[in-house]
């Protein structure tokens, strides 16, 4: 069964302390992997797009990584502004469905 | 501001009603998708419109439907509710080319009374 599951649930940070966020992932095939961030009761914004093992992307203290079972968001030198629900997805190769993770909720602390 | 307007922002009807959220996706953008989240199961793929075709369907119940019309905008019904059925509905659209990152509406509420 195509399925995706995020670790930690929540993850508080004291501003300044790098960490990462893990989401691992089964799927039939893999077409794409996304990263999105979520504000309380807004829409997901779109962060990131990864297609094959081994690429990375980077904007501003993040920084998205892909293997063949898992994607990694790695927070660098987190800021208040960081805290967010962080979301992953898959687009699974058969049928055109996406799959998205419960999501980490992160608390960076001043 | 992605660009993706979603009406109404909120919405309270009661159980065993009909009702219609729309959707009115970014500019050039010709995918549209739906999605349901709750509390307790997250983001739930409902379905996906590519130019007034569906492309693919996920966990959607017999109750609900949805269509794309020729000015590609969305429509999502959802009849028969039940009180489960209350939740964030969010739609997001996608430009042509086969990236489907997708940019998502500001969501209706929906509570089911």
């Amino acid at each position: 069964e195509d399925q995706v599951t995020q670790s930690p649930e929540a993850l508080r940070l004291q501003e300044g302390e790098s960490s990462s966020l893990n989401c691992s992932y089964t799927v039939s095939g893999l077409r794409g992997l996304f990263w999105y961030r979520q504000d309380p009761g807004k829409g997901p914004e779109f962060l990131f797009t990864l297609y094959s093992a081994g690429e990375e992307k980077e904007k501003e203290r993040l920084k998205a990584t892909l293997t063949k079972k898992e994607s990694f968001l790695h927070i660098t030198a987190p800021k208040p502004e960081d805290s967010a629900t962080y979301l992953c997805a898959v687009q699974a190769d058969t049928g055109n469905q996406f799959y998205f993770g419960t999501g980490t909720s992160l608390t960076v602390i001043p | 501001d992605s660009g993706v307007t979603q009406t109404p922002k909120h919405l309270i009807t009661a159980t065993g009603q009909r009702v219609t959220l729309r959707c009115s996706p970014r500019s050039g953008d010709l995918s549209v998708y739906w999605y349901q989240q709750s509390l307790d199961q997250g983001l739930q793929f409902l379905i996906q419109y590519y130019n007034g075709e569906e492309r693919a369907k996920g966990n959607i119940l017999e109750r609900f439907s949805a269509q794309q019309f020729p000015d590609l905008h969305s429509e999502l019904n959802l009849s028969s509710l039940e009180l489960g059925d209350s939740a964030l509905y969010f739609c997001a659209s996608s430009a042509p080319g086969g990236r489907n990152e997708q940019f998502f509406g500001p969501g209706t509420r929906l509570t089911v009374l």
